[in-house]
């Protein structure tokens, strides 16, 4: 599976709920993020952490909320207050690839449809 | 700001012809950048990166710091590169990586 789980894959929401999307990584890496994919936007930068019990916000954070108390997991909530949180959400993490260039390994997504 | 810009949102040749997909940044310091592909159904996965100078599938991409561009390229598309491209640049480190819009290839037989 790659190294990096996340769940649901797909999850519906009604307005004025929130919601928490899982991802959990088994590779040891220190740093996780999570990117906000829509069409013909790309990939949008929402939290990040590089320690645990550390997070920054990125360029979307706004109506996103995360935690990381443990290395393996970076649960990201998607609060009421999204404008917009119908969206694919990715998972990523950081680690030494080869010739020591640091490469983003991303899980499968989940796609979250607000109804 | 940091920017990575790809102009093209869908490219789309024959098979056997040439492919360049085309991605500008925007950086004051020392880039690393790479290329990352989404096939379908599939996850978003590392394609190149430009420190490593490596070929992979064909494609192939230098870092022009001049003109701070960093092209994709490859001599004769396949069918099963269809796909979309996101370039990306990376501060350094484990700090952010800043994505383009990316770019669908798509090769008709």
């Amino acid at each position: 599976d790659g190294g990096i789980t996340q769940s649901p894959k797909y999850l519906f929401r009604k307005e004025g709920q929130n919601v928490t999307l899982s991802c959990e990584q088994n590779l040891n890496h220190d740093a996780m993020y999570w990117y906000r994919q829509d069409p013909g936007q790309g990939l949008r930068l929402i939290y990040y952490s590089q320690i645990v019990n550390d997070f920054q916000k990125g360029d979307i954070a706004e109506g996103y909320s995360v935690s990381r108390e443990k290395k393996e997991s970076f649960p990201l909530t998607v609060t009421s207050a999204q404008k917009n949180p119908t969206a694919f959400y990715l998972c990523a993490t950081i680690g030494q690839g080869l010739s020591g260039a640091n490469v983003l390994t991303f899980g499968a997504g989940s796609r979250l449809t607000v109804l | 700001a940091q920017r990575v810009t790809q102009p093209e949102k869908l490219l789309s040749v024959f098979k056997g012809a040439p492919v360049e997909l085309k991605c500008n940044y925007s950086y004051s310091g020392s880039p690393e950048l790479f290329w990352y592909v989404q096939y379908s159904r599939q996850r978003l996965q590392l394609l190149l990166r430009h420190i490593s100078r490596e070929s992979i599938k064909g494609f192939t991409a230098d870092l022009n710091k001049g003109e701070t561009s960093f092209h994709l390229k490859k001599p004769f598309a396949q069918e099963e590169d269809s796909a979309m491209y996101y370039c990306a640049l990376s501060l350094g480190g484990f700090q952010k990586l800043v994505f383009g819009t990316g770019t669908r290839l798509l090769v008709s037989p």
